[in-house]
């Protein structure tokens, strides 16, 4: 099955400073890497999703970059604001409708 | 649209006890999943059901985990007999078809084995 491992497994940043989360997959079939943000207590909200033909999008403030080669991608959240606090948890997946095998997630802290 | 509906929010029950949990998905969505999502730790795949049929269940402890899905509509998952393992969240999304990668997720149903 798919390995799926996430880094750092915590980060803590200032109010607008940038953070980067990086996460490898071991399945070179994946070919659509979304994520997820989960705030405590909530459930997993899709943030950013990319497919394996483009090697980057970006959404306002985040984005997602993919080395498919490499098999890993990240994603990137520029002007950290407090509510940027929360788990992020990506989840490569081979095929659509397979289930979504998330790696271990990233605790982000934004200090004001 | 309506989200995916799962009830209860909340339970708590002994070990060895038995539990279910019930969800509704969006309205037309053909897929349902059920993760389990143990405190720190990202969800984790139970069972896939694509209408009525299981996809994948490969990682449910059929032992003491059972899921159906009678109709293709709503969903049931039970634990019987549950132990303290168990305690987690219980998710349930759902996707619009085989074809589609985004899946949408319920609120959740915290369970706590004492």
């Amino acid at each position: 099955g798919e390995n799926v491992e996430q880094h750092p497994s915590t980060l803590s940043v200032q109010e607008g400073d940038s953070a980067v989360i990086k996460c490898t997959y071991s399945d070179s079939a994946s070919n659509y890497f979304p994520w997820y943000k989960q705030e405590l207590g909530k459930r997993p909200q899709l943030i950013i999703d990319i497919r394996s033909n483009v090697g980057e999008k970006k959404d306002q403030r985040i984005a997602v970059t993919l080395n498919k080669t490499a098999k890993h991608f990240s994603l990137h959240i520029t002007e950290t604001q407090p509510e940027d606090s929360a788990v992020y948890f990506c989840a490569p997946i081979r095929a659509a409708g397979n289930k979504l095998t998330f790696g271990g997630g990233t605790r982000v802290l934004v200090k004001p | 649209e309506a989200g995916v509906a799962q009830s209860p929010r909340y339970k708590i029950i002994e070990k060895r006890q038995s539990v279910a949990f019930w969800c509704n998905p969006i309205s037309g969505h053909a897929t349902l999943y059920w993760y389990q999502q143990i405190l720190g730790q990202g969800p984790k795949l139970l069972i896939q059901f694509q209408n009525n049929g299981v996809v994948d269940d490969s990682q449910l402890p059929k032992d003491r985990f059972s899921a159906e899905r009678l109709k293709g509509v709503d969903s049931t998952l039970k634990i019987q007999p549950a132990k303290l393992e168990d305690s987690a969240v219980y998710l349930c999304a759902s996707s619009q078809t085989q074809g589609s990668y985004e899946q949408y997720f319920g609120p959740g149903t915290r369970l706590t084995v004492t």
